[in-house]
């Protein structure tokens, strides 16, 4: 079985400038992730779709992050304008449905200028 | 809100050493609870996880922890590590009806050959 798939792996852009994360789930998977992992801390939940509606939002900076996940599979993760402070790892995550076992992609390592 | 702590930030041992790494969350009703590691280099994968049942949960590896309801712990125990047990690892919870995963800051163990 496939796991979940990102990209790009890593992307470095200077500040003000707009960057997109691509993300993929498990075949099947009804709940999708975004979280932001900062160096030396846990993984941040973003926002959480079940199929292609948002069940949570509540920590998504929406003067400069948004996310959308047409079809209710693949999703986007994009921050426009970036900021020093959004240098981090940006997770993808997935489950069959919501409280059940996510299922983590490797992350894309995002550093900006 | 819900809060996840984890007592160390950074544990070093030998091999065949015992390893605890202790998890307290804040939340006093139900709750499901994982524990993620993250080998060097790797994407996070989950060791292990506690929905209900036996406290005593045995994970991947060798791993296995112990929820104690009274305590709000979830404690992660190996009794004899090895030199590829050199990771990070972190404890999450679910709070039910929350549906969000909340992590900790996360625990880097180095094992030495």
């Amino acid at each position: 079985e496939a796991g979940v798939a990102q990209s790009p792996r890593y992307k470095i852009i200077e500040k003000r400038q707009s960057v997109a994360f691509w993300c993929n789930p498990i075949s099947g998977h009804a709940t999708l992730y975004w979280y932001q992992q900062i160096l030396g801390q846990g993984p941040k939940l973003l926002i959480q779709f079940q199929n292609n509606g948002v069940v949570d939002d509540s920590q998504l900076p929406k003067d400069r992050f948004s996310a959308e996940r047409l079809k209710g599979v693949d999703s986007t993760l994009k921050i426009q304008p970036a900021k020093l402070e959004d240098s981090a790892v940006y997770l993808c995550a997935s489950s069959l449905k919501i409280q059940e076992t996510q299922y983590f992609g490797p992350g894309t390592r995002l550093l900006v200028l | 809100a819900q809060s996840v702590s984890q007592h160390n930030h950074h544990v070093i041992l030998s091999e065949a050493a015992s390893l605890e790494l202790g998890c307290n969350y804040s939340y006093g009703g139900t709750v499901n609870l994982f524990w993620y590691v993250q080998y060097p280099g790797q994407h996070l994968q989950l060791l292990l996880k506690y929905f209900s049942g036996d406290p005593l949960v045995k994970g991947i590896k060798g791993f296995e922890a112990e929820f104690i309801k009274s305590k709000f712990s979830f404690n992660l125990r190996k009794p004899s590590v090895q030199w590829s047990d050199t990771a990070e690892y972190f404890c999450a919870v679910i709070v039910f009806n929350d549906y969000k995963l909340s992590f900790g800051a996360g625990t880097t163990v180095t094992v030495r050959a």
